[in-house]
């Protein structure tokens, strides 16, 4: 079946210009998480999304990051104002979340946005 | 100050031999682990997991052991092969599955 996609698969923008990156779940999954991976770095966490309830926003670098999820499925992250130390590839995963323990993300390929 | 450490950012074994690639965590928090593979320019692919009720898991070449006095655990490739060159992440989680902490990775070279 299809997996996580993301779009766009490369980004450059200049400094200062806002930036939408899209994450589409695999269909039925109920949690949606966005992550980060400069260059020489692990993967950083910047928001959860369970279902209907309130994003869990603790991992977001600062308010220029916001993110949203349209019907439960699609979720849009955008950075205004980006900055140069915003260039990294940004990471969407899914998970069905209906065994808890055993809740498995399943990533997209990525995004990677280079901010000039 | 990183909270899941990976602390040899190479490793190389030879085929047929075994990979161990390690993992620290220092909140005592955390209760579930994950094993992730990545290959270039594509998304971490989930290998294996272990909760803090185990303190080992095995799913054919694959075996993940888990001490948590020493918060500490390993990923055991046996026996290693070519195909598994990619890097790894080591992953924790204190709330069943939300909000993982990564580590930074290992890259493996299994040599022909």
């Amino acid at each position: 079946g299809a997996g996580v996609s993301q779009s766009p698969s490369n980004k450059v923008t200049e400094k200062g210009k806002d930036v939408e990156l899209r994450c589409d779940p695999i269909s039925g999954h109920t949690a949606l998480y966005w992550y980060r991976q400069s260059l020489g770095q692990g993967l950083e966490f910047l928001i959860y999304f369970q279902g209907n309830s309130a994003p869990d926003k603790s991992g977001l670098p600062s308010d220029r990051f916001s993110a949203e999820r349209t019907g439960g499925s699609v979720s849009t992250l955008t950075i205004q104002r980006t900055q140069q130390e915003d260039s990294a590839v940004y990471l969407c995963a899914s998970s069905s979340d209906t065994h808890g323990l055993t809740d498995t993300q399943y990533f997209g390929p990525g995004t990677r946005l280079t901010v000039l | 100050d990183q909270q899941v450490k990976q602390n040899s950012p190479s490793l190389s074994v030879q085929e047929g031999r075994i990979s161990i690639l390690n993992c620290d965590y220092t909140n005592s928090m955390f209760d579930y682990f994950l094993w992730y593979k990545k290959y270039p320019a594509e998304g971490p692919t989930f290998l294996i997991s272990i909760s803090s009720i185990k303190d080992k898991n095995e799913d054919g070449r694959f075996t993940v052991f888990l001490n948590k006095s020493a918060k500490h655990l390993s990923l055991h490739i046996v026996p290693s092969q070519p195909g598994d060159s990619a890097v790894y992440f080591c992953a924790a989680s204190g709330n069943y599955g939300q909000n993982f902490v990564f580590g930074p990775g290992t890259r493996l070279s299994v040599l022909p």
